[in-house]
C-alpha cells in the first residue's frame, strides 16, 4: 500500500548546527504535508505544513522543502537547539481525505 | 493552534475492566475526530476516524468490539478500551479537526497501562 517512509530513524547535531531531517513518499496523489515534532510522553505537535503547488515555505527557524519529482520531503532546523531534541514525523494527505499518514519518525538528538 | 485536550493523561487497569479515554476540542468545533495508537519508538498508528452523529471509521485490523468509539457532540470523542488486556498498554492519542480539509490539533496523549 502507499506510505510514507524515513530514510534516517536517528540525527545527532551539535547544538548550533543546521539539522535536516528527510521523508520518502510514496502516494503520487499526496498534496498537503505537514512536519510535527513529538516530545517524550506528548502528543504531535504542528511544525510547519506545505501544499503541492510549492516547493519551499519557511517558518521561525525552520524551513520545508517539497520535490514532487522524487517524493521526497525535507525539515531543515536552522540554528538547532537543545528544545529542538524530539521525535519528527512526517505526515501526509491527499485530496479531500481527511486522514494523516504517517511517516516512521527521526529522532534528532542535540549535542552541547 | 487550537487546543485539543485528552484524559485523562495516563492510566492503570486490571486486565478485563473497560477504560475510557476522552478527548475534547476546547476552543473550535471538531467535526472530525480521530484516534490513534503509538507503540514505543513507533509511528502514530490510525485506529479510527469519527465524525460527530455518526458512526465511526475503522481502518483495517482495529476491532471495533474492542475499541469502542463515540463522537457524540462536535466537543467530545470518546475511545473505550473494552475488557483491555495487557497487550493493550499503549500511547493513545487523539486529533480533532473542524473540517475535512483542515488542519488537525492533537490531544496530549493519553498512557494506557493495563496489569
Amino acid at each position: 500500500g502507499e506510505s510514507v517512509g524515513l530514510h534516517l530513524p536517528t540525527l545527532s547535531v551539535q547544538e548550533g548546527d543546521n539539522s535536516i531531517i528527510n521523508c520518502a513518499y510514496s502516494n503520487s496523489a499526496s498534496d498537503y504535508f505537514i512536519w510535527y515534532k513529538q516530545e517524550s510522553g506528548k502528543g504531535p505537535q504542528f511544525i510547519i505544513d506545505i501544499r503541492s503547488n510549492m516547493d519551499k515555505r519557511q517558518g521561525q527557524r525552520v524551513t520545508v522543502l517539497l520535490n514532487k519529482t522524487v517524493k521526497h520531503l525535507s525539515l531543515q532546523i536552522a540554528a538547532t537547539q537543545p528544545g529542538d531534541s524530539a521525535v519528527y514525523f512526517c505526515a501526509e494527505k491527499s485530496g479531500t481525505a481527511s486522514k494523516l499518514t504517517f511517516g516512521t519518525g527521526t529522532r534528532l538528538q542535540v549535542t552541547l | 493552534g487550537a487546543v485539543v485536550s485528552q484524559h485523562p493523561s495516563w492510566v492503570i487497569c486490571k486486565s478485563g475492566t473497560s477504560v475510557k479515554i476522552e478527548c475534547r476540542s476546547l476552543d473550535f468545533q471538531a467535526t472530525t475526530m480521530f484516534w490513534y495508537r503509538q507503540f514505543p519508538k513507533q509511528s502514530l498508528m490510525l485506529m479510527a476516524t469519527s465524525n460527530e452523529g455518526s458512526k465511526a471509521t475503522y481502518e483495517q485490523g482495529v476491532e471495533k468490539d474492542k475499541f469502542l468509539i463515540n463522537h457524540a457532540s462536535l466537543t467530545l470523542s470518546t475511545l473505550t478500551v473494552t475488557s483491555a488486556h495487557p497487550e493493550d498498554s499503549s500511547f493513545y492519542i487523539c486529533s480533532a479537526s473542524g473540517l475535512p480539509t483542515a488542519e488537525a490539533f492533537f490531544g496530549q496523549g493519553t498512557r494506557l497501562t493495563v496489569v
